[in-house]
């Protein structure tokens, strides 16, 4: 397809993971991101990952991307009420232009 | 390091208006951007700059102009407002279009309302 695809809403309760997932549209991406905006704020990059990779860790996020099926996804352990904001994610396509999702937004609850 | 700044962070306009947003970066960045994020959709990008005095467009230009006289600032010229450019309006800027996502700094935002 052409749009990078999202589920809009999440909600997990503090303390249980959290998977956001996303479909990107272009095989030949060279990296790919997670940004994470809250309330009346800009995006802030939380990660990114290589296409030549298929895991990355970085403390309480994990980014697994599987590019046969162009499928990324970000999983967040042990989450916390501070961690409720819209999770876009973005691919860098091979002409440089950025592409974006349209946000998951995640609700944690007590 | 203020980073990337946006001006107005909201506004309203009356259709028929004409304004500007500002935007401006003191990190030395090459490359500078505009996109808008609109409910249910991703961020789509108005237009982008790779230097000064060179500007050109993205996947929603129409509507909107851009000039980057200097490499610190690219405002975005709102020429006669429409309802359908209520947004929220992102500056964006890194050091070239093509490294890594890790050099991508946004603004704050502008929320933008055309009644």
């Amino acid at each position: 397809g052409e749009d990078v695809e999202q589920s809009l809403f999440l909600s997990v309760r503090e303390g249980d993971s959290s998977v956001i997932n996303c479909t990107y549209t272009d095989s030949s991406s060279t990296y790919l991101y997670w940004y994470k905006q809250e309330p009346g704020a800009g995006l802030q990059l939380l990660t990114y990952i290589f296409s030549n990779m298929d895991m990355k860790q970085d403390q309480r996020l994990t980014v697994l991307l599987n590019k046969k099926d162009k499928h990324l996804s970000l999983r967040i352990a042990d989450t916390q009420t501070g961690d409720s904001a819209i999770y876009f994610c973005a691919e860098k396509k091979e002409n440089n232009d950025m592409r974006f999702g349209a946000g998951t937004r995640l609700t944690v609850k007590p | 390091n203020a980073g990337v700044t946006q001006t107005p962070k909201f506004q309203v306009l009356k259709t028929g208006q004409s304004m500007t947003l500002q935007c401006a970066q003191d990190m030395n960045h090459e490359y500078m951007s505009w996109y808008r994020q609109d409910p249910g959709m991703g961020l789509r990008l108005i237009h982008y700059s790779v230097g000064a005095g060179i500007t050109d467009q993205g996947e929603v230009p129409n509507g909107y102009n851009v000039s980057r006289s200097t490499t610190e600032d690219f405002p975005l010229r709102l020429l006669s407002a429409a309802p359908s450019q209520t947004s929220v309006y992102f500056c964006a800027s890194s050091l070239s279009r093509g490294l890594s996502g890790n050099t991508i700094y946004f603004g704050e935002g502008s929320w933008l309302t055309v009644v």
